[in-house]
């Protein structure tokens, strides 16, 4: 059974402050790693994209992968309200699938 | 660009009913296309996805099943509703290759309630 863990939350951070997000994975033939950002009832909307150890920046968002510990998390830095969503992490191996975790609900506070 | 479009945008049916959901795509030629469904507190689950018109791949066995008539539209459908079929219907594509970044791309959902 290949399982992609989440903490559900709610994450509570005030605005302004870094939002730490994190998942596991138990499929080591993993490849590719997405992070989504879902608002509720809306559909999930593509963050960013990681496929190699170490981190990847892309404006307030920092993806970071450690394929030996299995694990990948997702920092948002100044987080802002609008950044209230579920975030959810999906992993890939080299099949058509990706594999979810039930997500983390964020709220940012003002 | 590439849009993905999916309709309706939302549906209540009645146990036993028929059920036909559309997903289509511009912008791309044989993308890969998905159907998830993302069931109330449930995390999203791949039901079936497509390389190529005519070719469906199911991952879990269920009453619904999926048609590719066009290069760029994806069908779900069932010939009776269960409550179980309840949720929010996602469809997603992808590029045609099978490289390492193959990202999905999420339509905007139907949802779908069975009474």
């Amino acid at each position: 059974q290949k399982e992609v863990e989440q903490n559900s939350g709610p994450l509570s951070v005030p605005e302004g402050a870094i939002a730490s997000l994190n998942c596991t994975y138990s499929d080591r033939g993993s490849q590719s790693f997405f992070w989504y950002r879902q608002y509720s009832g809306k559909s999930p909307e593509l963050i960013m994209s990681i496929y190699s150890n170490g981190d990847k920046e892309d404006g307030r968002f920092t993806a970071q992968l450690n394929k030996a510990s299995q694990y990948v998390s997702l920092l948002i830095r100044d987080s802002q309200p609008s950044d209230s969503a579920t975030y959810l992490c999906a992993v890939k191996n080299s099949g058509y699938a990706l594999n979810f975790g039930k997500g983390t609900s964020l709220l940012v506070t003002p | 660009s590439q849009t993905i479009h999916q309709w309706p945008a939302t549906l209540v049916q009645p146990v036993g009913s028929p059920l036909s959901l559309e997903c289509t795509v511009e912008g791309t030629s044989n993308p890969n296309l998905y159907w998830y469904r993302q069931a109330a507190g449930r995390g999203l689950q791949l039901l079936f996805y497509s390389v190529g018109i005519g070719q469906i791949s199911s991952e879990v066995p269920q009453n619904l099943s999926a048609s590719r008539p066009q290069d760029r539209q994806f069908i779900l459908s069932s010939k009776k509703l269960l409550l179980s079929d309840s949720g929010f219907y996602l469809c997603a594509w992808s590029t045609p290759w099978r490289e390492l970044g193959d990202t999905q791309y999420f339509g905007p959902g139907t949802r779908l309630t069975v009474l």
